[in-house]
């Protein structure tokens, strides 16, 4: 099974900071890594697919880069809606494994 | 407009069974692999099991395999999850999710059903 590891955890940011989370993969996914937005009582939103392809709707602030083992979202410009939890998806192969979710609060 | 209706949620003591079921609407859904993605109270995602668009085809994580089945009536546009020999730590908000046609990304959520497993 291919395990997922996102960073960092936790972390804390101000209006307009560039934020970046990483993920990795524990073997190669080519490309198939996609990145959700979570709040909290709601499901979860797609935001980026194939690793760096923005899903319709997403603001043009978020994007995605990487490919193989390791991946990054960048948020260029950090608003206060952005306040969520952020995870990773691998689907390259069954089971479809999740990063454990990076918690973004806005300072 | 698509929509993804999860139902069947409730408390279940340990070992007894719940199916779950989701109501698709807004597109074509005999043409989509469904999935069904979990998360404990707190928690992280985790995925549960996947089912290909005529039913033929299913996977499951190694937690629930033997335990849960995933199925599909694609008459009445709906994506079930038989749960038996439930246990305390399958408790969690279970969401079905929609796989898109040219990548494994999840566009389509249900807003997710609550499974508590206490005596």
């Amino acid at each position: 099974d291919i395990q997922m590891t996102q960073s960092p955890s936790s972390l804390s940011a101000s209006v307009g900071d560039r934020v970046t989370i990483t993920c990795r993969a524990s073997q190669s996914i080519s490309s198939y890594l996609n990145w959700y937005q979570q709040k909290v009582g709601k499901a979860p939103k797609l935001l980026i697919y194939a690793a760096s392809r923005l899903q319709s709707g997403v603001p043009s602030r978020f994007s995605g880069s990487g490919s193989g083992t390791d991946f990054t979202l960048t948020i260029s410009s950090l608003q206060p809606e952005d306040s969520a939890t952020y995870y990773c998806q691998q689907s390259h192969s069954t089971p479809y494994s999740f990063g454990q979710g990076t918690k973004l609060e806005i300072k | 407009e698509v929509q993804l209706v999860d139902s069947g949620g409730g408390l279940v003591q340990p070992g007894g069974s719940l199916r779950l079921s989701c109501a698709a609407s807004g597109f074509t859904f005999s043409s989509y692999w469904m999935h069904w993605v979990r998360q404990a109270p707190g928690k992280g995602l985790v995925w549960v099991s996947r089912i290909n668009g005529d039913g033929s085809s299913t996977n499951y994580a190694d937690s629930v395999e033997g335990r849960f089945t995933i199925s599909r009536d694609n008459a009445k546009n709906t994506l079930y999850l038989q749960m038996n020999s439930l246990r305390a730590e399958d408790t969690a908000v279970y969401y079905c999710a929609r796989q898109g046609l040219r990548s494994g990304s999840y566009t389509y959520w249900g807003q997710g059903t609550l499974v508590t497993v206490s005596s």
